[in-house]
């Protein structure tokens, strides 16, 4: 256990439906990261908070998929009018983000999303 | 941008060997390089990191060699154990970005 927790841990919705995931970060962690990962392949980067900021977003993070982190501290990720294609593993991560320097990120169990 | 490969999908041990994976990357300024074990089912888990100022990082049971002339790195570990088995993930950043890449992950199993 990393100290990163994700709720729900798993999620079945009908395509259209709207969904939220919420992640809770390591404490003091100042930076948050949301990726997403399918079957075989390695963690693809959404988007990213220090602390309140949202200061990166994907090309993949396309208009139906919003993410806040409202007091820095936990931070949900939306995904409205969902697609069959939206199934996948939402994993988040927490770095202490002190300084300017790529720093260790620490990830969560995931939330697995299946879109009917 | 970045690529990251790693080298074989699946390796196979046997319980007691040393276990090598290896990853290429693409980009010549990462600079901060990093593996993760994913077991089935759960978030990747932090192994080991290293930076572009160092070409070799210990830790327990587990090393790390980067050669960045040939933009590769590898993850060493010893006396590899049944608990071993899982996806291995190699993840590299360039300078200023705090956003790895990730590679497409080396699964290992380890028969007893």
């Amino acid at each position: 256990d990393t100290g990163v927790s994700q709720n729900p841990r798993h999620k079945i919705t009908k395509r259209g439906q709207n969904v939220t995931f919420r992640c809770d970060p390591i404490s003091e962690h100042n930076r948050l990261y949301w990726y997403r990962q399918t079957l075989g392949q390695g963690p693809e980067f959404l988007t990213y908070f220090q602390n309140e900021a949202q200061l990166e977003k994907s090309r993949l993070l396309s208009d139906r998929f919003s993410a806040e982190r409202p007091k820095g501290s936990f931070s949900t990720l939306e995904i409205q009018r969902t697609e069959q294609g939206d199934s996948a593993m939402y994993l988040c991560a927490s770095s202490l983000g002190q300084g300017k320097v790529t720093d260790t990120q620490y990830f969560g169990p995931g939330t697995r999303l299946t879109v009917l | 941008g970045e690529s990251v490969g790693l080298h074989l999908p699946t390796l196979s041990v046997q319980e007691g060997d040393n276990s090598i994976i290896n990853c290429a990357y693409s980009n010549s300024a990462s600079d901060y390089f990093i593996w993760y074990k994913q077991e089935s089912g759960k978030g990747p888990q932090f192994i080991i990191d290293i930076r572009s100022n160092m070409d070799k990082r210990q830790g327990q049971r587990v090393t790390v060699l980067l050669n960045k002339t040939v933009k590769h790195l590898s993850l060493q570990i010893a006396a590899t154990q049944p608990g071993d088995s899982a996806v291995y993930f190699c993840a590299a950043a360039s300078g200023g970005s705090y956003i790895p890449t990730f590679g497409r992950g080396t699964s290992l199993i380890v028969h007893p």
